[in-house]
């Protein structure tokens, strides 16, 4: 079935570091893919999507972009800033799985000044 | 302001008892969800709609139900036949549920069992 893997944290980082969150994906469909981060103790917020092979998501400095070809939706930051400091979770819906979204684990990344 | 409420923030249950976890949204919204969050997992999908009166099963449903009798209010019950409630759980909700949709958060509510 359906499913996204992701790099395992959790994730340390100095500030002005540069930032990579590996995710990959399995799907039979056409998906599209996002990421979502969450803050301590709150719900999920939308920090990017693609929802097609090439395209760029980006929204606050971070970037990724769906690769079909490696099925990876690999999340980036050129310059890390302590207020990044949170949960990020990669995830994908798919139209032959009912729109279904289906959640990575979660990389936590603590980001120091 | 739109958005997502939930309703407690925190929620204690004795064992035995059912309880039942608000979530209301004014985006006028089609399609909610409820959610499922344990320390180091990801999210798991409890029940969802797509419409009023309608709902499906998600991948955890066992021990819950639901109600979507108006369009802006998905609340979800925890009934005594969940055998490990103790959780975070979050309800969202899309424009219309397509796969391309962004799925907007509320903030979630804790619920412990003592």
């Amino acid at each position: 079935g359906d499913s996204v893997t992701q790099m395992e944290g959790p994730v340390t980082l100095s500030e002005e570091a540069f930032l990579t969150i590996n995710c990959t994906y399995t799907a039979t469909g056409y998906p599209s893919l996002f990421w979502y981060v969450q803050y301590p103790g709150e719900g999920l917020q939308l920090l990017l999507k693609a929802t097609k092979a090439d395209d760029k998501g980006s929204n606050k400095g971070f970037e990724a972009t769906y690769r079909k070809e490696t099925t990876s939706f690999h999340l980036e930051k050129g310059s890390v800033q302590v207020s990044d400091s949170a949960v990020y979770f990669c995830a994908l819906t798919a139209t032959n799985t009912g729109n279904q979204f289906y959640f990575g684990t979660g990389t936590s990344l603590t980001v120091i000044p | 302001d739109g958005g997502i409420t939930q309703s407690p923030k925190y929620l204690f249950r004795k064992e035995g008892q059912n309880v039942t976890l608000s979530c209301e949204q004014n985006l006028n919204h089609d399609a909610m969800y409820w959610y499922r969050q344990d320390p180091g997992q990801g999210l798991r999908l409890i029940y969802y709609s797509q419409i009023v009166n309608d709902f499906q099963k998600g991948d955890i449903a066992e021990g819950y139900s639901v109600s979507r009798e108006k369009k802006e209010s998905f609340p979800l019950t925890v009934t005594s036949a969940q055998k490990n409630p103790t959780a975070f759980y979050l309800c969202a909700s899309s424009i219309s549920g397509l796969a391309t949709d962004t799925q907007y958060f509320g903030p979630g509510t804790r619920l412990t069992v003592l």
